[in-house]
């Protein structure tokens, strides 16, 4: 079982539309959790992080976080062609927090 | 604010040719540093981390090497590439005054011929 799990995608929305991107991690105690977006070509850059269940919000992002059911997904409402990129998720695993580990990442295509 | 530099950005190399690329960290003290490659179409790869001067922890056994000679630089390095080293690398840094997260540089590619 991969540690973080994501499907690849690629995810398909129309423009306007919420694009609900989803990730599962496998250690029951992992701490802090991450979205990076990655343009392809590029870095990925770091979106949002939560450590604590519920929402947060920033901006046209939404981050949720599920610690019982050990899921973690980005909304991204009002989706716009430029978010069309791949979103890797990242958690911190138990144990220390000199390691994240990252999920093999999204595919997001934003349809105009 | 923070500033993340590698260089170069692209890199065509024969094999068996040596390995240099560089990372430095500006406006913060401390950090933590991270090599990671990313083969094309494939996820992040963790090679080496470091939590202070001359602290390196290998992530996987290969022909890389890492060093970390100021507390803001950090040297990923082969004495003699092979064909599987080609990919996107990737230098972060980890803010620990906040959640540990990474901010990665611009990246470097490197395409061993």
């Amino acid at each position: 079982q991969k540690e973080v799990e994501q499907n690849s995608g690629p995810l398909s929305v129309p423009e306007g539309a919420i694009a609900s991107l989803n990730c599962t991690y496998s250690d029951r105690g992992s701490q802090s959790f991450f979205w990076y977006r990655q343009y392809s070509g590029k870095s990925p850059e770091l979106i949002m992080f939560i450590y604590s269940n519920g929402d947060k919000e920033d901006g046209r992002f939404t981050a949720q976080l599920n610690k019982a059911s050990q899921y973690v997904s980005l909304l991204i409402r009002d989706s716009q062609p430029s978010d069309s990129a791949t979103y890797l998720c990242a958690v911190i695993p138990s144990g220390g927090y000199q390691k994240v580990t990252f999920g093999t990442g999204t595919k997001l295509q934003v349809i105009p | 604010s923070q500033t993340i530099h590698q260089w170069p950005a692209t890199l065509v190399q024969p094999v068996g040719s040596p390995l240099s690329l560089e990372c430095t960290v500006e406006g913060t003290s401390n950090p933590n540093l991270y090599w990671y490659r990313q083969a094309a179409g494939r996820g992040l790869q963790l090679l080496f981390y470091s939590v202070g001067i001359g602290q390196i922890s290998s992530e996987v056994p290969q022909n890389l090497s890492a060093s970390r000679p100021q507390d803001r630089q950090f040297i990923l390095s082969s004495k003699k590439l092979l064909l599987s080293d080609s990919g996107f690398y990737l230098c972060a840094w980890g803010d620990r005054r906040s959640s540990y997260e990474q901010y990665f540089g611009p990246g470097t590619r490197l395409t061993v011929t």
